[in-house]
């Protein structure tokens, strides 16, 4: 199986909201809720910001959300704030074989 | 305060090997299912394996990429988790993080190292 799909890049205004999306297949994304999101700054570990498509760790803002729809996940970052300039990366289970797939990576850029 | 670090990156030539450590601390290691990580430099993140808890036999699973080269294994009482690399690969190359998986947040990475630097070249 192949990684999931994100775009390369999006960007967007401060205050303004903005969606990732993450496209994978029936057999993974389609197929099981358990989708995650992970912030990455540059130089920095990944931080995990969703979990189980929709969820949020304690602690992480709630302009933060996700949603699937069929094989495409996403997410929106809304009130976007500069501190939001950072990779994103989706995640999701692919079954007992493959087991992991990540996304290839989306950087948002806060004009 | 819950804490992963890695150790052992380095400098191998293609065909070589490396064993990488991960030293855990502020949490009990044994109740927790161990992934590693990997990003070469520029590019996205990897899924490299897994071993599952004590409950669980510690069983392991690895992706296609690297089965048949690379060990995970772990010593739950140094609170230490190792990655052994064999028959490395210049595409090996990359930032390798240890992980938590499904630790206080089900099915997600919750738990992440700062990551230690693997370069595979002659």
């Amino acid at each position: 199986q192949s990684a999931l799909t994100q775009p390369a890049s999006v960007s967007g205004s401060p205050g303004q909201s903005i969606t990732i999306s993450c496209t994978g297949t029936s057999y993974d994304v389609g197929n099981y809720n358990l989708v995650s999101w992970y912030q990455q700054h540059p130089g920095k570990a990944p931080k995990l910001i969703i979990y189980e498509v929709s969820k949020r760790p304690s602690g992480v803002s709630n302009r933060f959300s996700g949603s699937k729809s069929d094989n495409t996940a996403s997410l929106t970052i809304s009130g976007l704030q500069a501190e939001d300039e950072a990779d994103y990366y989706c995640c999701s289970y692919a079954g007992s074989f493959t087991f992991v797939l990540f996304g290839g990576g989306t950087k948002l850029t806060v004009l | 305060e819950v804490q992963l670090a890695e150790s052992g990156g380095g400098l191998v030539q293609p065909g070589g090997s490396l064993r990488l450590s991960c030293a855990a601390s502020g949490f009990t290691l044994t109740d927790h299912y161990m992934d590693w990580v990997r990003q070469a430099p520029g590019k996205g993140l990897e899924w490299v394996g897994r071993t599952r808890n004590q409950a669980n036999s510690y069983s392991t699973e690895y992706a296609a990429s690297v089965k048949g080269r690379f060990s995970i294994s772990r010593d739950d009482s140094q609170k230490s988790l190792y990655l052994q690399m064999n028959s490395l690969k210049p595409e090996d190359t990359a930032v390798y993080y240890c992980t938590v998986y499904s630790g206080s947040y089900p099915d997600a990475f919750d738990m992440w190292g700062q990551g230690t630097m693997v370069t595979v070249s002659s």
